[in-house]
């Protein structure tokens, strides 16, 4: 089956700094969304990626589409202290979206 | 527009017994998944429907099923439950493939605990 890495598991950090994770999967996909799940709520998609090599911009958070389709990256500038939570990258199959466990972010101000 | 909305937010049963989970998609998603939270496994995939048809399941045991209505809403039932079946259950609604690019659009969720 799919196997899906992301890392790091989690992040703890000072306000200000700069964060980067990053996912890999055995297969290739299309797709890849990166989410953002904060205490006691449903995730929330923050970037979509439609193309390989894509790369795109959402305020302080950057995402690429890796060039082999088998990978994505997130970088988040400047952290702040509401960028705490958990981050998840999913690659859509179409059907189903595989979110794995995620990198849980804890920023201290 | 109203997002989705999914009752009980908070629920606890006794091993044994069975539960049943509401969601209300967002108006004019015909798509529903259902995911299972839990601290351990993170977020995994139940079930999807669309048009009332299941579409897609994940690997969970027969125990866990669900359904979906002519107008979009679904629930899911688990039978028997068991202690590991304490989690947050998340509903997502969505245009569905092929119509939409696979983006979900979560509930808060409802917080089972089994004792």
């Amino acid at each position: 089956g799919q196997q899906l890495n992301q890392s790091p598991q989690s992040m703890f950090i000072q306000e200000g700094e700069d964060v980067s994770m990053n996912c890999t999967s055995s297969s290739i996909f299309n797709t890849w969304l990166w989410y953002k799940q904060e205490p006691g709520e449903g995730p929330v998609l923050l970037i979509a990626l439609y193309k390989a090599g894509e790369l795109t911009s959402n305020g302080r958070l950057t995402a690429q589409f890796g060039i082999t389709r088998k990978d994505s990256f997130l970088n988040i500038s400047a952290s702040i202290p509401s960028d705490v939570g958990i981050y998840f990258c999913v690659p859509n199959s179409g059907y189903a979206l595989n979110f794995g466990k995620g990198t849980s972010l804890l920023v201290t101000p | 527009k109203a997002g989705v909305t999914q009752t009980p937010r908070y629920l606890i049963k006794t091993r044994g017994q069975q539960v049943t989970l509401s969601c209300s998609p967002i108006s004019g998603h015909r798509s529903v998944s259902w995911y299972q939270q839990t601290p351990g496994q993170g977020l995994q995939f139940l079930f999807e429907y669309f048009s009332e048809t299941q579409r897609n399941k994940g690997n969970f045991p027969g125990r866990f099923s669900g359904r979906q209505f002519s107008n979009s809403r679904s629930e899911m039932n688990v039978s028997t439950l068991e202690l590991g079946d304490s989690a947050l259950y998340l509903c997502a609604s969505s245009l569905g493939w092929p119509s939409g690019t696979g983006e979900l659009f979560f509930g808060e969720g409802s917080r089972l605990t089994v004792l």
